[in-house]
């Protein structure tokens, strides 16, 4: 079936404006996770679902950064009132989420790339 | 907290030959599953191959193998038979327990496959 799919695949705004990020997880994944990677480094964690409870949001690195999945599957990240050193690839990925190795694995969407002038 | 380390910055290989990169990794948990991804220019993240700890038997996908060495925390990856497909940024990856939860992952190791 299809892959984790993200939207917009890129996204350039103005310092102070609000963004919207949206991940549809694959189909039937229970969870669904969040990363922020900058360039030449390894993603990072923000935050996680499972259905449409929101796990944990540890990694959000302050009050700008809230996330959405109000019916288990598509989930908005949404970052208000953006600063230049939110400019990042921000990646979502989805699980089964079943508790087995095999359906624990993560599979990555193709990613934003967010650019704050 | 748990912490993922890859020393290798940059390795580079010529086609067809065997390159293997270094993961270490620090954490007191006993269960946990560890990762490789590949993410080629394209800036996707594909999973190369997966190990469970309580395994001990080091996993294998095709022409890319694992060594788990479990009481040295250390999770190398092996690739043989290099391809030029091969050229990436290869990252470990930590998950802790038996549930589902959030990758840690290393810095990420550049890989340069040479004709």
């Amino acid at each position: 079936g299809a892959g984790v799919s993200q939207s917009p695949r890129y996204k350039v705004t103005k310092r102070g404006q609000d963004v919207a990020l949206r991940c549809d997880p694959i189909s039937g994944h229970v969870s669904l996770y969040w990363y922020r990677q900058a360039l030449g480094q390894g993603p990072e964690f923000l935050t996680y679902f499972n259905y449409e409870a929101q796990q944990d949001k540890s990694g959000l690195p302050n009050d700008r950064f809230s996330a959405e999945r109000p019916e288990g599957s598509i989930s908005t990240l949404t970052i208000q009132r953006t600063e230049q050193r939110d400019s990042a690839m921000y990646r979502c990925a989805s699980s089964l989420g079943l508790g087995a190795p095999s359906t624990d694995t993560q599979y990555f969407g193709p990613g934003t790339r967010l650019t704050v002038l | 907290a748990q912490t993922v380390t890859q020393s290798q910055p940059e390795m580079s290989v010529q086609e067809a030959e065997t390159v293997t990169l270094s993961c270490t990794y620090d954490t007191s948990e006993s269960n946990y599953y560890l990762f490789w991804y590949k993410q080629p220019p394209s800036r996707q993240m594909i999973l190369v191959i997966r190990q469970e700890a309580y395994k001990q038997q080091n996993a294998t996908e095709n022409r890319f193998s694992v060594n788990f060495q479990k009481a040295a925390k250390s999770f190398s990856l092996k690739i043989s038979d290099s391809q030029l497909g091969d050229t990436a940024m290869y990252f470990c990856a930590f998950m802790k327990g038996l549930n589902t939860d959030k990758l840690i992952f290393g810095t990420g190791t550049r890989l340069q496959v040479f004709p």
